[in-house]
């Protein structure tokens, strides 16, 4: 039971170019969450998808796209990399919807743009 | 939407001493309010969780407490540890929206 596995661990990118940061779990959640976290600005929601074939924005989802392939896994999409999305980037997943439960996070993805 | 405050975002106690980090959330239908510790370089995890219909919940040395009238919860760490160094975070529920986080320092 591996629980949330993101990849990559670490990446740097061009500004302008693209990359995608997969998420998958196995416990069988419904709904799973993009975060990003900054220096002093905690965990910020980029998007959620609250059920398999739907998804939301979340407070800051400009820059971003996100694919809920199926119930696993859920994808988050860099069309165009800016400096400004340096982070590091959280995946989530929850039984419930609306993280009404515990949330369970992936590892994290640091992401360097220059 | 939910707002979150915490406070205070960085906070060093000596080992032995209590701490305590406040929250406070803007939406009154929130009804799930968890506690995540976040190591150095590592995932957050949840410590501890509470809900609506109670006031306090303990387990072991640490404990939140709801005051819903005044939309604040707060978590408690009593016998600090240097392991306890960390960067907490709490949450309201529903919605997704978390703190933004308490740098917490134990110095031995």
């Amino acid at each position: 039971n591996a629980g949330v596995t993101q990849t990559p661990k670490f990446q740097v990118l061009k500004t302008g170019q693209s990359m995608t940061l997969q998420c998958a779990q196995d416990m069988n959640h419904n709904s799973m969450y993009w975060y990003r976290q900054d220096p002093g600005m905690g965990l910020r929601l980029i998007y959620y998808s609250a059920s398999e074939g739907t998804t939301d924005k979340g407070e800051v989802p400009n820059g971003y796209n996100v694919s809920r392939l199926n119930k696993r896994e859920f994808s988050l999409r860099l069309e165009s990399a800016a400096p400004s999305q340096t982070s590091v980037y959280f995946c989530a997943s929850t039984s419930q919807v609306n993280m009404n439960t515990e949330a369970f996070f992936g590892q994290g993805t640091r992401l360097t743009v220059v | 939407g939910e707002n979150v405050e915490q406070h205070p975002s960085t906070l060093s106690v000596q080992e032995g001493d209590s701490a305590v980090i406040k929250c406070t959330y803007s939406d009154s239908a929130s009804n799930y309010f968890p506690w995540y510790k976040q190591e150095l370089g590592k995932r957050p995890q949840l410590i501890i969780d509470i809900r609506s219909n109670v006031g306090e919940k303990k387990d072991q040395r640490i404990a939140v407490t709801l005051n819903k009238t005044a939309k604040h919860f707060s978590l408690h760490i009593t016998e600090t540890q240097p392991e306890d160094s960390a960067v907490y975070f709490c949450a309201a529920s529903p919605g997704a929206t978390f703190g933004t986080g308490t740098r917490l320092k134990v110095l031995a």
